[in-house]
C-alpha cells in the first residue's frame, strides 16, 4: 500500500515570495492533516481536514497560510508571502477514518522550506 | 491543556546497551491516546506504537518495550540491545479532546555508536 505522497521534497525561496505543498493521503483515508515542524521542536497542528471539511485550523496563520482540499482527496498548503519563520518542514499526515479521533496518523516524508 | 514533555534531548549510546527514553504527559481528559514516533534523518515519522488510557498493559515488540503508568503519567519506550539504525529522533504524541490533534514532545534524539 503507498503511503502519504508529498511534493516538492526542498523548496528554496526568498522573503515575500508564495510557495505551495502538496500532498496525496493513504488511499481511503477520510483525515489529513498540515503539521509545521521547526528545526529542534516537535510538529505542530496547521490545519486538519476531515473529508474536505475543515474540522481544525485555529493554529493556522490565516493572513498567510491557506489550504484546501478540494474532492476529500489530495491536499494543498500555500503560504503567501513567506517569512523567515517560515522556514520549517511541512509534513502531511493522514488517518482512516472520519472520527478521527485516537486514531493513528500516517505521515509523509514531509517538504523542508528554507526561506532566504 | 494537554501537554508532552521529553526531558532528554539528547542520548548517545554505545551498539548493544539498552536506552529507555521518557515521556511524561498532561491531560484532563480520562480518555486519550499515546504514541511512539521515530524522526530518521530522512524526515519521516514512522508510527511505532499506540496506546489508549485505559490500558496499561505493557508491550513488547522485538528489541521495543513501552511502559504505560497513569499514576506517574508517564509513557516509557526502551531499546534493548541498541543497533546503529536505531539512531533517530523519537517523538512521543497524545491525542486528547474531542478531535485528533496530536500534541508532540520535542522529541529525544538517540545517537547510538558502533
Amino acid at each position: 500500500e503507498a503511503g502519504v505522497a508529498q511534493s516538492p521534497r526542498y523548496k528554496i525561496i526568498e522573503k515575500r515570495q508564495s510557495v505551495a505543498f502538496w500532498c496525496n493521503p493513504i488511499s481511503g483515508h477520510a483525515t489529513l492533516y498540515w503539521y509545521q515542524q521547526i528545526l529542534g521542536q516537535g510538529p505542530k497542528l496547521l490545519i486538519q481536514f476531515q473529508n474536505n471539511g475543515v474540522v481544525d485550523d485555529s493554529q493556522l496563520p490565516k493572513d498567510r497560510f491557506s489550504a484546501e482540499r478540494l474532492k476529500g482527496v489530495d491536499s494543498t498548503l500555500k503560504i503567501q508571502p513567506a517569512k523567515l519563520e517560515d522556514s520549517a518542514v511541512y509534513l502531511c499526515a493522514s488517518s482512516f477514518g472520519a472520527r478521527g479521533f485516537g486514531e493513528t496518523q500516517y505521515f509523509g516524508p514531509g517538504t523542508r522550506l528554507l526561506v532566504l | 491543556a494537554q501537554k508532552v514533555t521529553q526531558a532528554q534531548t539528547e542520548i548517545s549510546v554505545v551498539e548493544k546497551e539498552d536506552v529507555t527514553l521518557d515521556c511524561v504527559y498532561e491531560t484532563r481528559d480520562t480518555t486519550y491516546y499515546l504514541f511512539w514516533y521515530k524522526q530518521p534523518p530522512s524526515g519521516e515519522l514512522v508510527f511505532l506504537i499506540r496506546r489508549n488510557s485505559f490500558d496499561e498493559q505493557n508491550e513488547i515488540s522485538g528489541r521495543y518495550s513501552w511502559n504505560f503508568q497513569k499514576s506517574t503519567s508517564s509513557f516509557n519506550f526502551t531499546i534493548t540491545a541498541s543497533q546503529v539504525v536505531d539512531s533517530a529522533v523519537y517523538f512521543c504524541a497524545l491525542s486528547g479532546g474531542t478531535g485528533n490533534q496530536f500534541y508532540f514532545g520535542t522529541g529525544t534524539s538517540l545517537t547510538v555508536i558502533p
